[in-house]
């Protein structure tokens, strides 16, 4: 069974700082995804890491790919507010999606 | 927005009671999956559907059946529900295409309280 682990579990980081979200997963898979949910809301589809080395940016989030180490970062430049939201990665594996516990992220002012 | 919704948005039910959600999809998706997420889980599959009267088992199937007679719609169903059924539900289609691009939408979600 595939397992997907996350780190941080809870992250609070004062507005214009950077920071690192870690997704680790136990098997072989080239194909990694990032969600976000607000509270209350759905998933909301950030990024689609489809090889190795892949690297995709949207404004202050930056995801990557390493499939050698199981790896995937979501890293965080220059943090606001908005970005407070939980941080979801999911593993593409044999017509399944198996996800992390997912990175509840809250942005100080 | 993948033009997918789900029924009912909320429900509040007794133990032992039989519970069916619906999801519907507008697209002609294939692949439409069930989720349950709960607190420190993520999010757990719970059964899944590659076409037409094709379903397979998730993760988290135990307590729960499937059907798809029709392309659009994918019911889940609690037999007999219990309160760990308690969980916010949702609903994925899957963008499948030659180029291997596996994307999931997600419904909007049902809430589903069992007393």
């Amino acid at each position: 069974e595939l397992k997907v682990e996350q780190n941080p579990l809870f992250l609070s980081m004062q507005e214009g700082k950077n920071y690192t979200i870690y997704c680790n997963y136990s098997t072989t898979s080239d194909r990694l995804y990032w969600y976000r949910q607000d509270p209350g809301k759905s998933l909301e589809s950030l990024f689609v890491l489809l090889s190795n080395g892949a690297v995709k940016q949207e404004g202050r989030l930056m995801a990557s790919l390493d499939t050698k180490a199981r790896l995937s970062t979501l890293h965080i430049t220059a943090a606001v507010h908005d970005l407070s939201a939980t941080y979801f990665c999911a593993v593409d594996m044999a017509d399944q999606f198996y996800f992390g516990t997912g990175t509840s992220l809250t942005v100080i002012p | 927005d993948a033009g997918i919704t789900q029924s009912p948005r909320h429900k509040v039910t007794e133990t032992g009671t039989p519970v069916t959600l619906r999801c519907h999809q507008t697209e002609n998706h294939r692949y439409m999956y069930w989720y349950r997420q709960d607190p420190g889980h993520g999010l757990r599959l719970i059964h899944y559907s590659y076409g037409v009267k094709d379903t397979d088992k998730g993760e988290v199937s135990d307590g729960y059946s499937v059907s798809r007679s029709k392309t659009e719609d994918f019911l889940l169903t609690l037999e007999s529900a219990t309160s760990s059924q308690t969980s916010v539900y949702f609903c994925a289609i899957r963008l499948a295409s030659g180029a291997s691009y596996n994307e999931q939408f997600f419904g909007p979600g049902t809430r589903l309280t069992v007393l």
